[in-house]
């Protein structure tokens, strides 16, 4: 079966730091890969995804992600965080067609402090 | 271009009683699925439709049901409500035969907030 490891319930980080978000996943081959953002109240985002070549995507909002498989790792990145990723942010697995059936999961609430 | 819209936006229920809510999909989209999102976990696959059928189910019980109409607007219906239906109720649309870059994409709305007292 198929699953999702978010490590990181909850992250604070200071404006203008860098983060890193961690995703780890359990699937019988290569899925595609997304990272999805929600913000408080909110439906989710899609922020970048995975399907196949270059195992660095870059996303919207200045996110990029690795792919590695040898660790069935797909972590999420930004260089320098605006208080307007103040959010939660759910890393989701899907099988290699287009049947949308998702796996996420729980997330990682990142804070902001100035 | 509208997105996806959901409706309503927040409704309590009490145990016991039924529920419908409705999902409009992005212009374009012919496939919608549906999500559960309890308060601090990610969203739970409940099922996905297409075609005015239901195409892919994950692991709800048969109180969970839904309806996709010709114009791909969809339903889902949950019967005799525990306190443990109470979450955020996701829609998300999508192309059955995508490419470019809304390949594999969903693009979700901003979901039914559902409290069962």
């Amino acid at each position: 079966a198929q699953s999702v490891t978010q490590p990181d319930i909850h992250i604070t980080v200071s404006e203008g730091a860098s983060l890193e978000l961690r995703c780890n996943y359990s699937y019988g081959a290569t899925p595609y890969l997304f990272w999805y953002v929600q913000s408080p109240g909110q439906g989710l985002q899609l922020l970048l995804k995975y399907f196949s070549g270059d195992t660095l995507v870059q996303g919207i909002k200045g996110f990029e992600a690795e792919f590695k498989r040898s660790q069935s790792s797909f972590n999420l990145r930004k260089p320098s965080v605006h208080w307007s990723d103040a959010a939660e942010y759910f890393c989701a697995v899907g099988p290699r067609s287009n049947d949308y059936k998702l796996s996420f999961g729980a997330g990682t609430t990142v804070t902001v402090r100035a | 271009d509208a997105g996806v819209t959901q409706s309503p936006t927040h409704l309590i229920k009490t145990r016991g009683q039924q529920v419908t809510l409705r999902c409009s999909p992005k212009s374009g989209h012919d496939t919608v699925s549906w999500y559960q999102q309890a308060l601090g976990q990610g969203p739970q696959f409940i099922f996905q439709y297409y075609e005015e059928e239901e195409r892919q189910r994950g692991n709800f019980p048969d109180r969970f049901s839904g309806h996709q109409f010709p114009n791909y607007s969809s339903e889902l219906n949950v019967n005799a409500l525990l306190l443990g239906d109470s979450a955020l109720y996701l829609c998300a649309s999508s192309l059955v035969v995508a490419g470019g870059p809304e390949a594999g994409e969903l693009f979700f709305g901003e979901g039914s907030r559902l409290t069962v007292l």
